[in-house]
């Protein structure tokens, strides 16, 4: 079946950068768009950006552009996000999410990474 | 502040039909996007409810049903069950930010 599977939680001092890895199985990793989208705690989702696992192209929301990198590694079918200068307030779970285009549904969701932004 | 906007809570007894809107704008919903709905149950990922406006996924019973018009997006569920308790959330893609949006979400509580 096709999974999503993300790295563990992490912790990081404000200042510092904080990369999170989602390794994919049960398809064609380079066939789909990979997202990002994170939920501050008790907060609604918020979409962070998209990478084209097949050219390596991405698409960041403005909010995030200068201070967040999508990558991929096509042979490990693993897509990444490393967010830069953290602050306190990017607390928050961080989720991959797959789409057939880049304006289609999620499906599926990783479960979630919580990064934890604390000195 | 989310260019889709849900209202934040919605509440019903067991058994009973609540509805959950979803409104936007002629940038995203009104310039012909679709919309998809998400339920997120406490401490999970978001799951993929209804896409493509009115499309259930396997799996999503049919209590579940989307629509569109306009600017507008409803959810409807009937026979509300307990399990039903979650947060609720549409998403659209939004063509003046070049990427897609979520609504605030909405909390449904069964009474």
């Amino acid at each position: 079946q096709v999974q999503l599977v993300q790295s563990g939680a992490e912790v990081k001092k404000p200042g510092a950068s904080v990369k999170v890895s989602c390794k994919a199985s049960g398809y064609t990793f380079i066939d789909y768009y990979m997202h990002w989208v994170r939920q501050a705690p008790g907060q609604g989702l918020e979409w962070m950006g998209w990478i084209n696992p097949n050219s390596g192209g991405t698409n960041y929301a403005q909010k995030f552009q200068g201070r967040v990198t999508m990558t991929r590694d096509t042979s490990m079918s693993t897509a990444y996000m490393e967010l830069s200068r953290l602050r306190s307030d990017d607390t928050a779970v961080y989720y991959c999410a797959r789409t057939l285009w880049t304006n289609n549904w999620f499906d599926p969701w990783g479960q979630g990474t919580l990064v934890t932004v604390s000195s | 502040q989310s260019v889709l906007t849900q209202p934040p809570s919605v509440s019903g007894a067991p058994g009973q039909r609540v509805t959950i809107s979803c409104t936007g704008s002629s940038s995203n919903i009104g310039a012909g996007y679709d919309v998809h709905w998400y339920q997120q149950l406490p401490g999970t990922a978001p799951k993929l409810l209804i896409y493509g406006n009115s499309n259930r996924p396997s799996g999503v019973p049919d209590r579940f049903s989307g629509s569109k018009s306009g600017t507008s997006a409803s959810l409807a569920i009937t026979g509300l069950q307990a399990e039903d308790e979650a947060d609720y959330y549409c998403q659209s893609y939004d063509s003046s930010l070049s990427g897609s949006e979520f609504g605030g979400g909405t909390k449904l509580t069964v009474l």
